[in-house]
């Protein structure tokens, strides 16, 4: 079992509000992803880093920013949230060497 | 970039039966195809993978098989159990060059 963890699993909130999502493993993978998935279970790659200090953005345009200051962990912030940015946010991590990329539990963010 | 089509979108058999899904790439360079499992309000499981030095390969019910030449392959789910009803991901990448690009997602659901 992959030890990537992701919180709150579940966040309800305000239009407006100011949202974190948290994301860490304890793999020592040096890649990690943010991911959005819409109910068409499409999986959309919005942010990923190739290690600490490096950021890069995804195939899907997202208003949401991230950052990598330590190797375990890979926060997804959004500065406003709207309605439309509901949606199911998926964290993962891969090792550099062989490839294998492992998902967290994922974030189901409602904005109400 | 990489382009992944995955067929069918969803898929119905009866508990006993084999399932297989397909999937193509576009780009010769790819080497890494990972087969994702995820369950409803989980994230994406990896359940199986091959590398592109090898033509199949078996795990207990489930195999996936590569055609480096025709660009595709598929997974393989024998003697099916109501619990292999899940969504599935293709996914192929180049190791150490790119990030995995999905197939859009095949809904299995196995009947009693």
């Amino acid at each position: 079992e992959a030890d990537i963890y992701q919180t709150p699993r579940y966040l309800v909130i305000g239009t407006g509000k100011k949202i974190t999502l948290e994301c860490s493993q304890t793999m020592g993978h040096d890649k990690m992803y943010w991911y959005q998935q819409d109910p068409g279970m499409e999986l959309h790659l919005i942010h990923y880093s190739y290690g600490v200090n490096s950021t890069e953005k995804g195939d899907l345009s997202s208003e949401s920013t991230v950052s990598r200051i330590r190797t375990e962990h890979f926060p997804l912030t959004l500065e406003s949230a709207r309605p439309s940015h509901t949606s199911q946010y998926l964290c993962a991590s891969t090792g550099l060497a062989t490839g294998e990329q492992y998902f967290g539990p994922g974030t189901r963010l409602t904005v109400t | 970039g990489e382009n992944v089509e995955q067929h069918p979108s969803t898929l119905s058999v009866q508990e006993g039966d084999s399932a297989v899904i397909k999937c193509t790439y576009s780009d010769s360079a790819s080497n890494y195809f990972p087969w994702y499992k995820q369950e409803l309000g989980k994230g994406p499981q990896l359940i199986i993978d091959i590398r592109s030095n090898v033509g199949e390969k078996k795990d207990q019910r489930i195999a996936v098989t590569l055609n480096k030449t025709a660009k595709h392959f598929s997974l393989h789910i024998t003697e099916t159990q109501p619990e292999d009803s899940a969504v599935y991901f293709c996914a192929a990448m180049v190791i150490g060059y790119s990030t995995l690009t999905f197939g859009k997602g095949t809904m299995l659901l196995v009947s009693p």
